[in-house]
């Protein structure tokens, strides 16, 4: 099965908390790119990171930071010291194949951030 | 703005009228994506071009919906005599992914037509 698990359906902190979005994928596949997307109440799905399942290594951009980690098939977010413009819908994302461009999305995790 | 762009934002129609969605890709990019998401869900995949050439479909593509890229560069999505349950974002995407050498990009998303069907 190709899939994504956002287990986290709502999360409610208060603005400069640190703030984790868990998600865990399955897939078939060796060869796989994970994703995450933010839609904030506009609509609009903002591209976060790209990540390829060859490449572990954390990534950090400024306040967001990424843990992929194979042996759990886990690709979480962390919101540094939040904010109240963080607050929207993130979704984790996979694309199994190269050539098969079809993104899975998870069911997506809403955060709120209160002043 | 060089961004993905969909005509109309909204729209309200009548259960059973016809709907034309379109969508305007990044310039330059040759594949094309067409998702649905339904509240409190994430998007899901409906069907996707690389250039003109419609590659797949998914089967929530039933018949009454049609997609076309007629000259590989905007796209349109129909939806004939609508039902109730076809009240959702369509979502539009973008991507400069080429067939050879096979290759996945980051797909761009567009705002979304929010269709309400009465």
């Amino acid at each position: 099965a190709q899939k994504v698990t956002q287990a986290q359906t709502e999360i409610s902190v208060v603005e400069k908390e640190d703030v984790t979005l868990d998600c865990v994928y399955e897939t078939r596949d060796t060869t796989y790119y994970l994703f995450w997307y933010k839609q904030p109440p506009s609509g609009e799905l903002v591209f976060l990171i790209r990540r390829n399942s060859f490449d572990e290594q954390n990534e950090i951009s400024g306040r967001y930071s990424w843990n992929f980690q194979k042996s759990t098939s886990s690709f979480n977010f962390t919101i540094t010291a939040s904010q109240v413009v963080d607050s929207a819908v993130y979704f984790c994302a996979l694309i199994p194949r190269g050539r098969d461009d079809k993104i899975i999305f998870g069911k997506g995790t809403r955060l709120h951030i209160l002043p | 703005d060089t961004g993905v762009s969909q005509d109309p934002r909204h729209k309200i129609t009548k259960r059973g009228q016809n709907v034309t969605f379109r969508c305007d890709p990044i310039s330059e990019h040759n594949r094309l994506y067409w998702y649905r998401q339904t509240l409190g869900q994430g998007p899901e995949f409906l069907t996707y071009f690389q250039n003109e050439a419609q590659l797949e479909k998914s089967r929530l593509l039933s018949d009454r919906f049609s997609a076309e890229r007629p000259k590989g560069s905007f796209s349109t999505l129909e939806i004939q005599r609508t039902e109730q349950g076809d009240s959702a974002m369509y979502l539009c995407a973008s991507s400069p992914a080429d067939v050879s050498p096979p290759s996945t990009d980051t797909q761009y998303f567009g705002p979304g037509t929010r269709l309400t069907v009465l």
